[in-house]
């Protein structure tokens, strides 16, 4: 039982280039969430599906673009990637209240 | 704006003391209430969850909520030199629209 796979866990970029983020999980949860940890911000909520067909924004969706492709994948897209994109992003998964399971992170350079 | 606050530390604790953690949170229709341990390069694990006001324990664990005076707490029993890491206060109104995260305090176990 894999739980929450994400790929790639690193990826370098230059400044323009485009990349997806793939996430899947085995869990059979309705929702999904892409979070990003910057050292000193804490985790922060960039987009998230509540159940599958649907996505909103989070906190921080600005850049960002993502895709519920079917009930177990959830993609983050970044269109042009940015120096201030550089940082460790989290998929998670959730059946119910709230209670979030981890993939393993991706680690983001943009150069 | 929803707010979590904790004391980023470190917070140091002599091994087989108790680690006592503090967090405050802003909505105040907040509903559920958890804390998530974070090992460095790691992705965070959710440890305890507490929905209504009072003590919950489980083992070493125990999680305290005052939704009056806003206010979540996490007890450490016995600490181990394997609860050093960074712990993650978090909240929610309840519904699938993510967790809002607090900074993280972290935690350091001396031998």
């Amino acid at each position: 039982n894999a739980g929450v796979t994400q790929t790639p866990k690193f990826q370098v970029l230059k400044t323009g280039q485009s990349m997806t983020l793939q996430c899947a999980q085995d869990m059979n949860h309705n929702s999904m969430y892409w979070y990003r940890q910057d050292p000193g911000m804490g985790l922060r909520l960039i987009y998230y599906s509540a159940s599958e067909g649907t996505t909103d924004k989070g906190e921080v969706p600005n850049g960002y673009n993502v895709s519920r492709l079917n009930k177990r994948e959830f993609s983050l897209r970044l269109e042009s990637a940015a120096p201030s994109q550089t940082s460790v992003y989290f998929c998670a998964s959730s059946l119910t209240r709230g209670e979030l399971f981890f993939g393993e992170g991706s680690r983001l350079t943009v150069l | 704006q929803k707010e979590v606050e904790q004391n980023s530390g470190p917070l140091s604790v002599p091994e087989g003391a108790i680690a006592s953690l503090n967090c405050t949170y802003s909505d105040r229709v907040s509903q559920s209430f958890f804390w998530y341990r974070q090992y460095s390069g790691k992705s965070p694990e959710l440890i305890m969850s507490i929905y209504s006001n009072g003590d919950k324990e489980d083992g070493r664990f125990t999680a305290q909520l005052n939704k009056a005076s806003q206010y979540v707490s996490l007890l450490i029993r016995d600490s181990q030199p394997s609860d050093s890491a960074t712990y993650l206060c978090a909240v929610s109104r309840g519904g699938a629209d993510g967790l809002t995260f607090g900074k993280g305090t972290h935690l350091i176990i001396q031998p």
